[in-house]
């Protein structure tokens, strides 16, 4: 299966503990973008990144919440020392980076955290 | 102000039936995206169809087809045939142009639920 990879699918986590989301992008796709889902609502941009470079973390929380896309390996979004209102659904995207409106983003399976 | 209107937060089809999905979206970029995901109980976001903003005809892919009105900023996603298995949460997604770059960024609305009934 080439398309998008995300581990774990579910994740708790005790108030105060690290969370680590993985996401591995379709392959060929050099672009990564991460988004939240809480519930009952639509997807919020996060930070999108490209190999070794955050593009745009303007979704970002300023504290707490980092992601990296290093030359090899899989991209991460970290959130360290996790709130109850971290709880949601974190989506990967990742797309091929054409020039234009034609740049379709697909998504991973999504990593539910919970946080208890 | 929302970029992206749903205002379904239900909807009810029988199967075998035609179903249309609103959503009316606001920007004032002259060139943008528009994305229909589909996403099933199981959770994930799947790719359904696009319209940009320059296509001189509605997109269509299968059974789901798009009606771009650009004048009334709608794209109403259209599904004919309606099945069992598209019982789901829709989301519509815009995506803006940026002047001196790419865009990237998606929007999405608050999603419709349909359900589909034998």
């Amino acid at each position: 299966n080439a398309g998008v990879m995300q581990n774990p699918r579910h994740l708790v986590r005790r108030r105060g503990q690290e969370a680590r989301l993985r996401c591995s992008p379709m392959k060929g796709h050099s672009h990564v973008y991460w988004y939240r889902q809480l519930p009952e609502e639509g997807l919020k941009f996060m930070v999108y990144l490209q190999k070794e470079n955050i593009i745009d973390e303007s979704g970002m929380p300023k504290e707490r919440f980092s992601a990296e896309f290093p030359k090899e390996g899989p991209s991460i979004l970290r959130i360290q020392q996790v709130v109850r209102g971290d709880s949601a659904a974190y989506f990967c995207a990742s797309s091929s980076g054409t020039s234009g409106s034609t740049d379709t983003q697909y998504f991973g399976p999504g990593t539910r955290l919970t946080v208890l | 102000a929302q970029k992206i209107t749903q205002t379904q937060p239900g909807m009810f089809v029988q199967e075998k039936e035609a179903v249309t999905l609103d959503c009316t979206y606001d920007t004032s970029d002259p060139s943008y995206g528009l994305f229909w995901y589909k996403q099933p109980s199981s959770g994930e976001m799947i790719f359904l169809i696009y319209q940009g903003s320059y296509d001189q005809q509605n997109a269509t892919e299968g059974r789901y087809s798009l009606n771009f009105q650009k004048a009334r900023k709608s794209a109403n996603l259209v599904i004919s045939a309606s099945q069992l298995g598209d019982s789901a949460m829709y989301f519509c997604a815009m995506r803006e142009g940026h002047s001196g770059g790419s865009n990237y960024k998606l929007t999405f609305g608050k999603g419709t639920l349909l359900t589909v009934n034998p």
